[in-house]
């Protein structure tokens, strides 16, 4: 099984918003609503800000959303931070694994 | 709190092994599955496997099937993780990441501070 295709990089200014995409295939991603997004920062172990395709844990901002569509799922990030700044990675089961994304590192311009 | 406590860095030679340990607290261990995942340096994220702290029952990513093995000690509330035969490939960080008490893993939280091997002759 191959990891989840994710772009290397992608960026914004404070206040846009951007989204990363997590393309898998119909084996994970598309097969189950097992997709979860993981922020990371230098030096940092990561931290999940968004579970079951669009679910918020406790504590997350509003600003970060998730969807899916086929075999392909989304992050969206909001009114951009300086904060925000990290890397990104998004996770699906895969029955009887677990796949991650190679990982998009996110810049605020 | 839930927190999630590893042992510290590690400095091995090809050929050896390596047994990280991630001990559990703020919560009731038995409940939750762990999983081990390692970072190679400014590399992303790896799945390597999940053990099951209730019964001990473990599943392993392909790729180390035969070279690792998970672990717990439900009396200190303690997994272990050893790799063994090490090569300088797997220089990395070891995660462990707690998640729900079912195979069908919905996310992870939260993670351990990390652990980083070094293997090198």
């Amino acid at each position: 099984q191959s990891a989840l295709t994710q772009p290397a990089s992608v960026s914004g200014s404070p206040g846009q918003s951007i989204t990363i995409s997590c393309t898998g295939t119909s084996s994970d991603v598309g097969s189950y609503n097992l997709v979860s997004w993981y922020q990371q920062h230098p030096g940092k172990a990561p931290k999940v800000m968004i579970y079951e395709v669009y679910k918020r844990p406790s504590g997350v901002s509003n600003r970060f959303s998730g969807s899916k569509s086929g075999n392909t799922a989304s992050l969206t990030i909001s009114g951009l931070q300086a904060e925000d700044e990290a890397d990104y990675y998004c996770c699906s089961y895969a029955s009887t694994s677990v796949l991650f994304g190679g990982g998009t590192k996110l810049t605020v311009l | 709190q839930v927190q999630l406590v590893q042992s510290g860095a590690e400095v091995k030679k090809p050929g050896a092994s390596v047994k990280v340990s991630c001990k559990a607290s703020g919560y009731t261990f038995t409940n939750y599955y762990m999983h081990w995942v390692r970072q190679a340096p400014g590399q992303g994220l790896e799945w390597m496997g999940i053990i099951n702290p209730s019964g001990g029952s473990t599943s392993y990513a392909q790729k180390f099937q035969g070279r690792v093995t998970m672990t717990r000690d439900t009396s200190t509330s303690t997994v272990y993780m050893e790799l063994s035969t090490l090569r300088s490939e797997d220089t990395a960080v070891y995660y462990c990441a707690r998640s729900n008490a079912s195979p069908m893993i919905r996310w992870f939280d939260p993670w351990g501070q990390g652990t980083l091997v070094t293997v090198s002759s």
